[in-house]
């Protein structure tokens, strides 16, 4: 099976700063790639495929890179909706589907 | 707008059973391959079980291999999740998602709110 071990695994930011959180596949996952969103007692939310795609309705402030075993989710200037959990999701390799134990991104 | 509302949680006690609902509403639920994923206290999200549209191929996470059944009802819009043998690991809350492909298992375009599971004496 296919590791996913995302860093940091929290961040203290603040409104308008940029943030970025990585991801490294324990193999090539050739940008087979998701990231989403989930507030407390929410649904995830789908932000990006196949690396760097964005879902419909997703912020542009939302990007997403990388090749390989590495990749990364940047938002460009973090905004108040913003504090959240953030995972990321391989599906080059299934099953299983594997998820990053997840980045918590809270106020500085 | 497509929904997914989960039912069915609760608080079970260790070895014993239930069964958790998926309702699907706002697409067409028989195109669709669906999963549940969890999400235990203090951890990340873990895939659980993938079932094709006609429920011809099922996938589970060998942690609930033998113990979880998945199964689909197109007529009704609803997706099953038949939970026996539970351990208190078990406890999370639970999601079912929409894939958004024919014929893999891929990524999740659509959840639903979840439901809480709680295995405990």
């Amino acid at each position: 099976d296919i590791q996913m071990t995302q860093s940091p695994s929290s961040l203290s930011a603040s409104v308008g700063d940029r943030v970025t959180i990585t991801c490294r596949a324990s193999q090539d996952i050739g940008n087979s790639l998701a990231w989403y969103q989930q507030k407390p007692g929410k649904a995830p939310k789908l932000l990006l495929y196949a690396t760097s795609t964005l879902e419909s309705g997703v912020p542009s402030r939302f990007s997403g890179s990388g090749s390989g075993t590495d990749y990364s989710l940047t938002i460009s200037s973090l905004q108040p909706e913003d504090f959240a959990t953030y995972y990321c999701q391989q599906y080059r390799s299934t099953p299983p589907a594997t998820f990053g134990q997840g980045t918590k991104v809270d106020v500085k | 707008e497509v929904q997914l509302v989960e039912s069915g949680g609760g608080l079970v006690q260790p070895g014993g059973s239930l069964r958790l609902s998926c309702a699907a509403s706002g697409f067409t639920f028989s195109s669709y391959e669906m999963s549940w994923v969890r999400l235990a206290p203090g951890k990340g999200l873990e895939w659980l079980s993938y079932i094709t549209t006609s429920s011809t191929t099922i996938y589970y996470a060998d942690s609930v291999k033998g113990r979880f059944t998945s199964s689909r009802d197109n007529a009704k819009n609803s997706l099953f999740l038949q939970m026996n043998s539970l351990r208190a690991d078990d406890t999370a809350v639970y999601y079912c998602a929409r894939g958004p492909y024919s014929g893999i298992l891929a990524y999740f375009d659509s959840w639903g709110q979840g439901t809480l599971v709680t295995v405990s004496s």
